[in-house]
């Protein structure tokens, strides 16, 4: 099956400091990524929608110069929270589809804690 | 505005006994449906899914949803839980536009005790 791989799976950093989280698609190609965050008890929220080789796609109230995405190959995708804040602390959840299937198969997230 | 409720948040079982989910979307055109599972520690796993034809669908490990348009239902059962069912399950949606962005309900705890 399709498998989806997050790096690192947990990060601890001060406030102020940027953090890039990599997403990777091990055995099948992603022209399109999807990043979610999740907080405690609460559901997933799509915070945009990573195209590579153009720009990505962000949802309403997300901040894209906070948050900035970058899929630069058909199996990378990052995420950098930039200066972060201990209000970014989070879940961050990667996905991508699989041609064909209309599925999404989800990474194992990646936990960020900012103090 | 297109939503996903889920309105069991915490669900707590004796082993085999009987499962239901209620899921429920607001959205006004097709969709395609599907329920994951998230075990402790592990990435989301595709459950089952829907897109058409018959609308009973049955899944991985025992697990079965039916789709009932006229309620804008996917609710998710399993006839007799185990303590290895333990986990939480999300049902999203995901309008047929080929977008493949999901909207997620905010999940289901379940816990089976032994």
């Amino acid at each position: 099956g399709a498998v989806v791989s997050q790096h690192p799976s947990w990060v601890i950093c001060k406030s102020g400091t940027s953090v890039k989280i990599e997403c990777r698609s091990l055995d099948f190609q992603a022209t399109t990524m999807f990043w979610y965050r999740q907080f405690p008890k609460q559901s997933l929220m799509l915070m945009a929608t990573s195209n590579e080789g153009s720009k990505a796609t962000y949802e309403q109230g997300v901040e894209k110069d906070k948050f900035l995405i970058n899929h630069a190959s058909l199996t990378l995708s990052t995420l950098t929270v930039t200066s972060a804040h201990p209000e970014d602390s989070s879940f961050y959840i990667c996905s991508a589809p699989l041609a064909g299937e209309e599925t999404q198969y989800f990474g194992p997230g990646t936990r960020l804690l900012v103090l | 505005a297109q939503s996903v409720s889920q309105h069991n948040h915490h669900v707590i079982l004796s082993e085999a006994a009987s499962l239901e989910l209620g899921c429920n979307y607001s959205y006004g055109g097709t969709v395609n449906l599907f329920w994951y599972v998230q075990y402790p520690g592990q990435h989301l796993q595709l459950l089952l899914k829907y897109f058409s034809g018959d609308p009973l669908v049955k899944g991985i490990k025992g697990f079965e949803a039916e789709f009932i348009k006229s309620k804008f239902s996917f609710n998710l059962r399993k006839p007799s839980v185990q303590w290895s069912d333990t986990a939480e399950y999300f049902c999203a949606v995901t309008p047929v536009s080929g977008t493949y962005k999901y909207i997620f309900g905010t999940g289901t705890r379940l816990k089976v005790l032994a």
